[in-house]
């Protein structure tokens, strides 16, 4: 399994700003993962993140509203930029090991 | 259509009742199938893995798959109150890049003394 870490673990912010979501990971993995899981709704891909590239978006997100940063094999950053109601969710980062994806304990945010 | 078809419930069963929970999935090129346990307020929880059809047997869970009729199950045995939670199941067509995951709705379940 994987030991996977997320700050903040919650947080409420006001329309227009942004938050930086941080993902930390026990040991080296070649692929993280950022889903969004809305409520009522499934888990939704954001982006695919690869160390030393520039992160791979899903059809409906793009680098401007959601910035990724890989600096390395055990962290990555997650972006919500200009932030408004309908982005309102549980972040929650993964990890890739061998076949199976593990999950962090996500980040939920409410902006008003 | 959604990709994955997966009922919301609530599902409420007794105490040591069989729980059934299932999927539907439109998509052939799915070879990887799993089930997460998501309590409220955590994370997805990694339960079942199974690639392709067949069986998987692990203590009171089993995993279905039925590729030929797109039907994926998760079967719980003696179900307990711990085990109370969503359950979502997940699929991909592949590993390493080919990775990505597509998750049904979930299923709430209630498992009552």
């Amino acid at each position: 399994s994987a030991v996977i870490s997320q700050k903040p673990s919650r947080d409420i912010c006001q329309r227009g700003t942004s938050l930086t979501i941080q993902c930390q990971v026990d040991s080296q993995v070649t692929m993280m993962f950022w889903y969004r899981q809305q409520p009522g709704q499934s888990l939704t891909l954001i982006a695919t993140a690869n160390q030393g590239s520039e992160a791979t978006y899903e059809s409906g997100f793009v680098i401007d509203k959601f910035p990724i940063s890989r600096p390395n094999l055990t962290f990555s950053t997650l972006t919500v930029s200009n932030m408004s109601p309908e982005d309102s969710s549980i972040y929650l980062c993964s990890v890739d090991r061998g076949n199976e994806q593990f999950f962090g304990p996500g980040t939920r945010l409410t902006v008003l | 259509q959604k990709e994955v078809e997966q009922d919301p419930g609530p599902l409420s069963v007794p105490e040591g009742a069989i729980v059934s929970l299932n999927c539907t999935y439109s998509n052939s090129a799915f070879q990887y199938f799993m089930w997460y346990r998501q309590y409220s307020r955590k994370g997805p929880e990694l339960l079942m893995y199974t690639y392709s059809s067949g069986n998987k047997e692990d203590g009171r869970f089993t995993a279905q798959v039925d590729k030929s009729s797109k039907y994926i199950s998760l079967f719980i045995r003696d179900s307990q109150p711990s085990d109370s939670a969503t359950y979502l199941c997940a699929m991909s067509e592949g590993t390493g890049t080919a990775s990505k995951l597509t998750f049904g709705t979930g299923t709430r379940l209630q498992v009552t003394l």
